[in-house]
């Protein structure tokens, strides 16, 4: 157990619908990354947040978008989903934002699947 | 650029033989280098994970070896047993902008034969 948690553990939704993953941190932890993985694709990163603030961002969709709250839980928010979003959606966590702190732990995904 | 390459795809080795996966970077600003062991329907699992500065790592079984000059680095797993059967990630990271950016190699399914 990495410490990491993700609700929910799956989601089916219909396309052009809107959803929320949400991710909780390791205690201590200030960064949350959020990665997509998927057959054709790979685990591929999308998004980090350190302490609320955006602090890079990889191959994420305009239609996508993440935010880290004070108590530093992150949600991922997908809209207007189309069927190429099916994956599994994963978020890690670190102490930093990549100084001393590079290793990430994480969570065990969130299965996303778009009928 | 910023592309890891990891190959092989897919790997079969007998119990108690080495499983060698390779992985090779082009950008040189990437100066963290993790390796992932993913078992199915779990998240990765950092396993061992190498700096630019430093030519080899071991960790019991596991081991990174690292060519700066070719950029290139491969994971060794010695003694390979059928509890490492799994799926193995090679990463390359570096701090970009304030932030911290991670690319993974394709994967590399392991099956260790009994």
């Amino acid at each position: 157990d990495s410490g990491v948690t993700q609700t929910p553990k799956h989601l089916i939704t219909a396309t052009g619908q809107r959803v929320t993953l949400r991710c909780s941190p390791r205690s201590g932890d200030l960064s949350v990354y959020w990665y997509q993985q998927s057959l054709d694709q790979g685990l591929q990163f999308l998004i980090q947040y350190y302490n609320g603030e955006e602090r890079a961002k990889g191959n994420i969709l305009e239609r996508f978008s993440a935010q880290q709250f004070p108590d530093l839980h992150s949600e991922l928010n997908l809209s207007s989903l189309e069927l190429g979003d099916s994956a599994l959606y994963f978020c890690a966590s670190s102490v930093d934002a990549g100084g001393a702190g590079y290793e990430q732990y994480f969570g065990p995904g969130t299965r996303l699947t778009v009928t | 650029q910023q592309q890891v390459k990891q190959s092989p795809q897919s790997l079969i080795v007998q119990k108690g033989g080495i499983s060698i996966i390779n992985c090779a970077y082009e950008n040189t600003a990437f100066d963290y280098f993790p390796w992932y062991q993913q078992f199915p329907g779990k998240g990765p699992a950092l396993l061992i994970a190498i700096r630019p500065d430093v030519s080899e790592k071991k960790e019991g079984r596991f081991t990174i070896s690292f060519n700066k000059s070719a950029k290139q680095f491969s994971l060794h797993i010695m003694d390979s047993q059928p509890g490492d059967s799994a799926t193995y990630f090679c990463a390359a990271s570096m701090v970009n902008t304030g932030g911290f950016k991670t690319i993974f190699g394709a994967g590399t399914r392991l099956f260790v034969k009994a």
